[in-house]
């Protein structure tokens, strides 16, 4: 069965203070890994799509990395706006169906 | 703006009342997907269509069913509502990839559904 954990939970960050957040998965065959970004009472936000491992992709204070078990996105001097609950999805099935972690809660405090 | 639009926006109802939810799409995109969100389980996937009148079950389908009689519309219908359904309810589309694009999922703004 196909699973994705997220860690941590929650996290706090001052202004500036860079830091990763962690998407591990378990899947028959990767055939995209997702990362969307969701604010409250918002529908998800798509921000990178990566296919393989290597891969990196990179938005404005954000850097999405892969490997064969996990993802990284890195948070490079985060700023208050960046605060947002962080969803990491993999696709399984034909009809790109989406398998999602349960999120990270990040705060970045001023 | 991904051209998405979820009625309504907002529900309250009674425990064994039908409840159906609609998802609109301006796009003709091929896929469509229903999730719920719910604290602690993150989003996920009760049903999806890959074309008009082609839908099947995701992950957390029981209780629920869809049509999609027209490709712009996709609908959600919760044949006896219970309490365990009070959720937030989001629709998703999955546009067609150009060359060189990236598939994704683009979201709807979602439906709060409260069964008392």
């Amino acid at each position: 069965e196909d699973q994705v954990t997220q860690s941590p939970e929650a996290l706090r960050l001052q202004e500036g203070e860079s830091s990763s957040l962690n998407c591990s998965y378990t899947v028959s065959g990767l055939r995209g890994l997702f990362w969307y970004r969701q604010d409250p009472g918002k529908g998800p936000e798509f921000l990178f799509t990566l296919y393989s491992a290597g891969e990196e992709k990179e938005k404005e204070r954000l850097k999405a990395t892969l490997t064969k078990k996990e993802s990284f996105l890195h948070i490079t001097a985060p700023k208050p706006e960046d605060s947002a609950t962080y969803l990491c999805a993999v696709r399984t099935g034909s009809a790109r169906q989406l398998t999602f972690g349960s999120g990270t809660q990040l705060t970045v405090l001023p | 703006d991904a051209g998405i639009t979820q009625s309504p926006r907002h529900k309250v109802t009674e425990t064994g009342t039908p409840v159906t939810l609609r998802c609109h799409q301006t796009e003709n995109h091929r896929y469509m997907y229903w999730y719920r969100q719910d604290p602690g389980h993150g989003l996920r996937l009760i049903h999806y269509s890959y074309g008009v009148k082609d839908t099947d079950k995701g992950e957390v389908s029981d209780g629920y069913s869809v049509s999609r009689s027209k490709t712009e519309d996709f609908l959600l219908t919760l044949e006896s509502a219970t309490s365990s359904q009070t959720s937030v309810y989001f629709c998703a589309i999955s546009p067609r990839i150009s060359g060189g694009g990236q598939e994704t999922q683009y979201f709807g703004p979602g439906t709060r559904l409260l069964v008392l």
